[in-house]
């Protein structure tokens, strides 16, 4: 079965550091991976996905994420980050050519940064 | 750029009542979802739907939850016979021609709170 895990429930960092919110995924295929971003009462923002080619993605807001095969990993990172950046980030998966078309979430890591 | 749109954004409902959540996806996608959050747990997909049908369920998914497209426009998810524990944040979300390829683009949601 298709899974995706976030190991961190909270990331909490100092304005300015560099940011890291970790995603791991085990799936049958190719994956398709993406990264959403939810605020307060909100809805699901797209922030980056991969679909093939370089591994290092760049995406909305100043974030990237690097897709490591090896690792079946794909971390979300930002070099310096901001009081704004403050919300819930989740990682979700899909198969390549695989018959469904779902994205699969992961559980969500609450990302915290102070000033 | 182009949105998906839900409505309402909030809805209360007593426990037993039908409820029908609404939502107008991009329209060239082809790909419907509805997904629900419970408040602060992961995003869980309930069902897909292509080409006028239901493609994939989750198990979430039962007989009381049906979907529909009636008029080219709007997708619907009903709630037969609301129970408590259908309080969540339902998304809506649409897709292109290669779902995940092209990306997902989700609705701002609706709070379903059952009283």
């Amino acid at each position: 079965a298709q899974s995706v895990a976030q190991p961190e429930d909270q990331v909490n960092v100092a304005e300015g550091n560099p940011l890291t919110v970790k995603c791991t995924y085990s799936v049958s295929g190719n994956p398709y991976l993406f990264w959403y971003v939810q605020y307060p009462n909100r809805g699901l923002q797209f922030l980056l996905k991969y679909i093939t080619g370089d591994n290092l993605v760049k995406g909305s807001y100043g974030f990237e994420a690097e897709f490591n095969k090896s690792q079946t990993s794909f971390h979300l990172k930002k070099p310096s980050a901001l009081v704004s950046d403050s919300a819930l980030y989740f990682c979700a998966v899909r198969v390549f050519n695989q018959a469904g078309t779902a994205l699969i979430f992961g559980k969500g890591t609450t990302l915290s940064v102070s000033s | 750029e182009p949105e998906v749109t839900q409505t309402p954004s909030h809805q209360v409902t007593q426990m037993g009542q039908e409820v029908i959540l609404r939502c107008v996806p991009i329209s060239n996608h082809l790909y419907f979802y509805w997904y629900r959050q419970i408040l602060g747990q992961k995003v869980e997909f309930l069902v897909s739907f292509y080409n006028n049908e239901i493609s994939e369920k989750s198990e979430i998914f039962d007989d009381q939850f049906s979907v529909e497209r009636p008029d080219g426009s709007n997708f619907t998810l009903k709630i037969r016979s609301t129970k408590l524990e259908d309080s969540a944040m339902y998304f809506c979300a649409s897709s292109g021609r290669d779902p995940g390829y092209y990306g997902y683009t989700f609705g701002s949601g609706t709070r379903l709170t059952v009283v």
